[in-house]
């Protein structure tokens, strides 16, 4: 079966331009997941969303930094503004519900920000 | 608030070798702790978890953790490592009242021949 689908899987762009990510969880997965991956640091949490439930937005860095999840289904996370400091792998991941389970990551996508 | 420490960067080991992969955690209820494993390019795989009941959990590719209430640590192991087991590691804990899990910092296994 398709696992979580992100694309593209490496985005280079020049400072100052708005990007947008896209992740496709796992059919029928109610939670999804925006983590980013920086060299070094480990798995940084950004966003949550669950079912219709108002997202988690509690590990946003900043107003440039928003997402969408439509119909339940495919998430996008939106950059605005590059900064080269967001330069890092943005890992999207998916979960049947909100119990103990485990998450379902994508390939993710490598943003370069020059 | 939940947290965890992955205190290696990096662990060494031989082929044939036992490995341990060290983890620690901080929660204020009761702890659900995950390890995943990340190959190079690709994304993170589910090895195993802990819940509730059994302190020693069994995994994917022959890993296994030991939960530890009282050093509050979900160490990973594996009797015998492979060259193939060289990777990167993350342990992550979630709070019980928590959706989000914590992941750690990452430990690099490098397994020698």
């Amino acid at each position: 079966g398709a696992g979580v689908s992100q694309s593209p899987s490496n985005k280079v762009t020049e400072k100052g331009k708005d990007v947008e990510l896209r992740c496709d969880p796992i059919s029928g997965h109610t939670a999804l997941y925006w983590y980013r991956q920086s060299l070094g640091q480990g798995l940084e949490f950004l966003i949550y969303f669950q079912g219709n439930s108002a997202p988690d937005k509690s590990g946003l860095p900043s107003d440039r930094f928003s997402a969408e999840r439509t119909g339940g289904s495919v998430s996008t996370l939106t950059i605005q503004r590059t900064q080269q400091e967001d330069s890092a792998v943005y890992l999207c991941a998916s979960s049947l519900a909100r119990g103990p389970e485990k998450l379902f990551f994508g390939s993710g996508t490598q943003l370069s920000v020059l | 608030a939940q947290s965890v420490a992955q205190p290696e960067d990096q662990v060494n080991v031989a082929e044939g070798n036992p490995l341990t992969v060290k983890c620690t955690y901080s929660v204020s209820g009761n702890p659900y702790l995950f390890w995943y494993v990340q190959y190079p390019n690709r994304g993170l795989q589910f090895l195993l978890k802990y819940i509730t009941g059994d302190n020693l959990v069994k995994g994917s590719y022959g890993f296994e953790a030991e939960f530890n209430k009282s050093q509050t640590s979900f160490h990973l192991k594996k009797p015998s490592a492979l060259v193939s087991d060289s990777a990167l590691y993350f342990c992550a804990v979630r709070d019980g009242g928590s959706y989000i899990p914590t992941f750690g910092r990452g430990t690099s296994l490098i397994v020698h021949p």
